[in-house]
Order: C-alpha cells, then structure tokens, then sequence
C-alpha cells in the first residue's frame, strides 16, 4: 500500500541555517504530495503541494520538488528562524481512494537564536 | 472569516463516557475528515464523509462513531469501546475530488482519565 518515511528528529539548528527534511514514499501512480506544518498545540497548515513530477511547491521561503525518478519530496529552506520551530509533515493522496492522505510520522525542528 | 472550528480544545472524561467532539467548517466543503494523532507518530485516519448523509471507515474507526446530518458538521464520538481514547483529534475539510487540499481544524486534546 502506499507509504510516506520522513527523517526521524528532532533536528536541531541555529538561526539562519539552512534546512533539510527529507521525504520518500511509495504509491501507485502519481499521488499529489503535501507538506503540512504543526506549531505546538495547534492543527496542520498547509505549508506547500505538487500535484505532478517535477513541480516544486513554495510557500514562506520554503520549497519541494516533486521527484518521480527517486519517488522524494525533501523540504528545503535556505536560512530558519526561531519561528521556523514546529512539526513537519509529509503527506501524499493515496491512490486508492481520491481525498485520503497517507501522512509520514512527522519530523520535529527546533531552530535556536 | 472562512475555517474550521474544533471545540472543545482540552476534553476531559473518566474511563467508560462515551464523549461528542464538534467540528463545523463553512468552507462549502463536501468532505470532512477525523485523525487520531498520537505523539510521535503521524495522523490515522478514523472516519471521512464525503457528502452529507454518508461516511465511511478509515483506518482506525473501532470504537468510533460518526454523524454527517449537516454539510457544515461532522461530530465524532469516542464511545467507551475505545480501549485507548486518550490523543489529539483532528477534523478536516475538503472538496470533492482529486488532487485536492484538505484544511485543518486547531484540534482538540481528549484525556481519559
């Protein structure tokens, strides 16, 4: 069945630093993929989508690439801040069934002044 | 303002209360969703319903019950059959359709005690 593996956290950072979460997955066909974020005690926010290969998702200096020949969709941002602090999740449209989500386990950042 | 709303944010019941939680959204969204989120691991999909009076088991729906008499509300109850009711519970939105987002509500944090 379809599946998402993010990278364990958390992952620890200073201001300014440039961050990696890496994002694999397994589906049939081409599921759209998401990235939502989690700040402590509050639901998801949609943080940035590809709906097809090759389509790069951006939002709040934030980018992923929808990669088919390595089935990935890594988050990338240049320089975090404090407020970057949060929980990210990785996310495709399970191929089964239109509007489900399968969600990776989520990965934690603390970004430090 | 268009969203979705949860309520309560922190829930409180003894062991063997069934316990009603509230999600509303005036999006106009046909779907709506329930997750179970537990720490350190990603959301579980409970139930979904894709048009009003209809709904359909997710992943985890034991022990779980559903209504969809409004397009507007789609309250999830934990009843007493739920071995491990203790988590954070998420409701969502969406249209219908493929390679569509789904919306968060703020969630609410349920503590059997």
């Amino acid at each position: 069945g379809d599946s998402v593996t993010q990278m364990e956290g958390p992952v620890t950072l200073s201001e300014e630093a440039f961050l990696t979460i890496n994002c694999t997955y397994t589906a049939t066909g081409y599921p759209s993929l998401f990235w939502y974020v989690q700040y402590p005690g509050e639901g998801l926010q949609l943080l940035l989508k590809a709906t097809k290969a090759d389509d790069k998702g951006s939002n709040k200096g934030f980018e992923a690439t929808y990669r088919k020949e390595t089935t990935s969709f890594h988050l990338e941002k240049g320089s975090v801040q404090v407020s970057d602090s949060a929980v990210y999740f990785c996310a495709l449209e399970k191929s089964d069934s239109w509007g489900k989500l399968q969600f990776g386990a989520g990965t934690q950042v603390v970004v430090t002044p | 303002d268009g969203g979705i709303t949860q309520s309560p944010k922190y829930l409180f019941r003894k062991e063997g209360q069934n316990v009603t939680l509230s999600c509303e959204q005036n999006l106009n969204h046909d779907a709506m969703y329930w997750y179970r989120q537990d720490p350190g691991q990603g959301l579980r999909l409970i139930y979904y319903s894709q048009i009003v009076n209809d709904f359909q088991k997710g992943d985890i729906a034991e022990g779980y019950s559903v209504s969809r008499e409004k397009k507007e509300s789609f309250p999830l109850t934990v009843t007493s059959a739920q071995k491990n009711p203790t988590a954070f519970y998420l409701c969502a939105s969406s249209t219908q359709g493929q390679k569509l987002t789904q919306y968060f509500g703020p969630g609410t944090r349920l503590t059997v005690l």
